[in-house]
């Protein structure tokens, strides 16, 4: 059983297409991050919400725009998106506090045509 | 100036062997972590063990353990009696105080490939 859940697990979409990848953490923790994972790239961290306020946005195209409604929910809302964010989307929670060991998600696979 | 890095892009090991895997991190910061993760071909992060910059042992959990050198900035995981289901890829990471001080940030390597051969 996963601590983190992410949906939907595959998605093709068109850069003309609006879409959203969605997350549900069940472990209790404060923190949400979104992570960008290319082919022979290291993970690429993107947003981090802490306490249900963004407090990082590392540089991110506004064609990305996450939203996180709560502690335990964390979306990233896609739109007009370029061939090049096609990547494997990686959420992940954890407590501010303590040792902050991030725990993630399965991903979404995303690809744009 | 890379903070993470991971020399070995792949490495194989016998079925039952043990294997280290190479992390070397650089930060100016005291109080730091330092933590591992494997990543299966379905895609999911799996953490596995961490390090605090002020642990005095080295860390261990089940056939996993961290050999933290703190002076040479390194921090390899061991993975004792190798199993099949260990080929993945491993991540080392490390945490950081954040400039907005509110979270804390890791920062991956670029990773390494083990496969374990029957």
């Amino acid at each position: 059983e996963t601590g983190v859940t992410q949906t939907p697990r595959h998605l093709v979409m068109g850069m003309t297409n609006k879409k959203s990848l969605k997350c549900e953490q069940h472990l209790g923790h404060n923190a949400m991050y979104w992570y960008k994972q290319s082919a022979k790239k290291p993970l690429e961290l993107m947003f981090v919400y802490s306490l249900e306020e963004r407090v990082e946005n590392n540089s991110v195209p506004s064609r990305f725009s996450p939203e996180c409604p709560n502690s335990s929910h964390l979306f990233l809302h896609l739109h007009t998106l370029q061939p090049e964010d096609s990547a494997l989307y990686l959420c992940a929670s954890s407590q501010v506090e303590g040792p902050n060991e991030q725990y993630f998600g399965p991903g979404t696979r995303l690809t744009v045509t | 100036a890379q903070k993470i890095t991971q020399t070995q892009p792949g490495m194989f090991v016998q079925e039952k062997e043990a294997v280290t895997l190479d992390c070397t991190y650089d930060t100016s910061d005291p109080s730091y972590g330092l933590f591992w993760y494997k990543q299966p071909s379905s895609g999911e992060m799996i953490f596995l063990i961490y390090q605090g910059s002020y642990d005095q042992q080295n860390a261990t959990e089940g056939r996993y353990s961290l050999n933290f050198q703190k002076a040479r900035k390194s921090a390899n995981l061991v993975i004792s009696a190798s199993q099949l289901g260990d080929s993945a890829m491993y991540f080392c990471a490390m945490r950081e105080p954040s400039s907005s001080g509110s979270a804390r940030q890791l920062t991956f390597g670029s990773g390494t490939q083990l496969t374990v051969l029957p």
